[in-house]
Order: C-alpha cells, then sequence, then structure tokens
C-alpha cells in the first residue's frame, strides 16, 4: 500500500475484554516497530520484527500484551484482559532493510480506551 | 537509544524563529531525528542529521547537534500557524536495529 495502515483507528473495551489492533507495513518494508503514545508522554517502545528473526520483545510491557508478525508482512497486536492503563494510541511503523537512515514511517494509530 | 528529554511546550508568535531543544544520554546514536505529529495524525519525519555532522539546515529547518553535550535543537525559520503540532526528537543507532527512543514532545502553538 501507499502508507502503513492501521485499524482499527479506535477501538472502545470494557476493562478485562481482549483487543487486537493490526497493522499493514509498506510492502516490502522487512522491519515493522510498535510504539504505545501514552497521553502527555513520549512514545514506548513495545516490539519490533525484522524478516525471519525472532521478534525483540523487550518493550511490552506485561505477559497480557503479544504481538505476530505472518509471512512477514501484517501484523496484530494482542492485549489480554485489558486494564485502563492500557488506553493509548497504539502506533505502528515500518521500515526498509536497507539503503535508509532509519527513518520509520508511521501509520495513524489506533485509539484504544479501556472503560 | 537511551533517555530522551525535551521541553514540553513552546509558544511562538507567527514569524517568528521557533527554537525547540533536545537532549540524549545514548553516545552510541548514529542519526538523531525530528519527527512532526499534526492532531489526529501519526508521526512524520520532518529531518534527521547524522551523528557526525554539526548542522543540517533543509529550507525554514535548521538541525544544530553538539555531541560532546549530547544536544540537539530544532530551528524553524519563519514559524507558521501550519507549524503548530507536537515535535518529537528521537536517537537511534544502527547497533540497536533502529529501535527510536523518543522524548515526551514539544507542542508547538503558534499564535497570531
Amino acid at each position: 500500500g501507499a502508507g502503513v495502515s492501521q485499524s482499527p483507528s479506535n477501538k472502545v473495551t470494557e476493562k478485562g475484554k481482549d483487543v487486537e489492533l493490526r497493522c499493514d507495513p509498506i510492502s516490502g518494508h522487512t522491519a515493522l516497530y510498535w510504539y504505545r503514545q501514552s497521553l502527555g508522554q513520549g512514545l514506548e517502545f513495545l516490539i519490533y520484527f525484522q524478516g525471519n528473526s525472532a521478534p525483540d520483545k523487550s518493550g511490552l510491557p506485561s505477559d497480557r500484551f503479544s504481538a505476530e508478525r505472518t509471512g512477514g508482512s501484517v501484523s496484530t497486536l494482542t492485549i489480554q484482559r485489558t486494564q485502563q492503563e492500557d488506553s493509548a494510541v497504539y502506533l505502528c511503523a515500518s521500515r526498509p532493510l536497507a539503503g535508509n537512515t532509519g527513518e520509520l514511517f508511521f501509520g495513524e494509530g489506533s485509539r484504544l480506551t479501556v472503560l | 537509544g537511551e533517555d530522551v528529554e525535551q521541553s514540553l511546550f513552546l509558544s511562538v508568535r507567527e514569524g517568528d524563529s521557533s527554537v525547540i531543544n533536545c537532549t540524549y544520554t545514548d553516545s552510541s546514536s548514529t542519526y538523531l531525528y525530528w519527527y512532526k505529529q499534526e492532531p489526529g495524525a501519526g508521526l512524520q519525519l520532518l529531518t534527521y542529521i547524522f551523528s557526525n555532522m554539526d548542522m543540517k539546515q533543509d529550507q525554514r529547518l535548521t538541525v544544530l547537534l553538539n555531541k560532546k553535550d549530547k544536544h540537539l535543537s530544532l530551528r524553524i525559520a519563519d514559524t507558521q500557524t501550519g507549524d503548530s503540532a507536537i515535535y518529537f526528537c528521537a536517537d537511534a543507532s544502527l547497533s540497536n536495529d533502529y529501535k527510536l527512543s523518543f522524548g515526551a514532545g514539544t507542542t508547538v502553538t503558534v499564535r497570531a
């Protein structure tokens, strides 16, 4: 696609429910990142996928958070048993493997509100 | 990258210059970036500087890097209302797979 696409753009859920957030990166981009942006906070790194390598999960805040990337393309971030502190904008970004300056191309984000 | 800090708010009059400052701690940073986020939108790369450069100019934007002090600044000349946004400073290193570390963002408000 032309850019990084994320869905849903907005999600309201009740505490304790599971949610799935989807990211469709730019075609051909091998690296994919998930970040979380909480109100008044910077962007918090969550997880990173690069090609077929094992993902870097070092930023996931708890074991309720997990992510997959199928076929080296689309990624899904899953939050189980959501809590109110999970409310944030979840941003996905991708970049090509080579010939770049590390620039990340961001989607518009999925705004999650946990009631 | 490790910790990145920046001031949270800046108010500037239309036509004046804006200067946003940032400090970082990771001495191995390869690139330093300025991203812009407009309301309801994702982040967009505004400009970047390679760590062995001191200055980079791109039209109305001037980036200054003091590697010794680990200080980065972004100057926007002739600030316009369309420049109102949140500006994020970030650093990354090739050795860390470009996992960017972001500051909290500086909200720039341009007043007429």
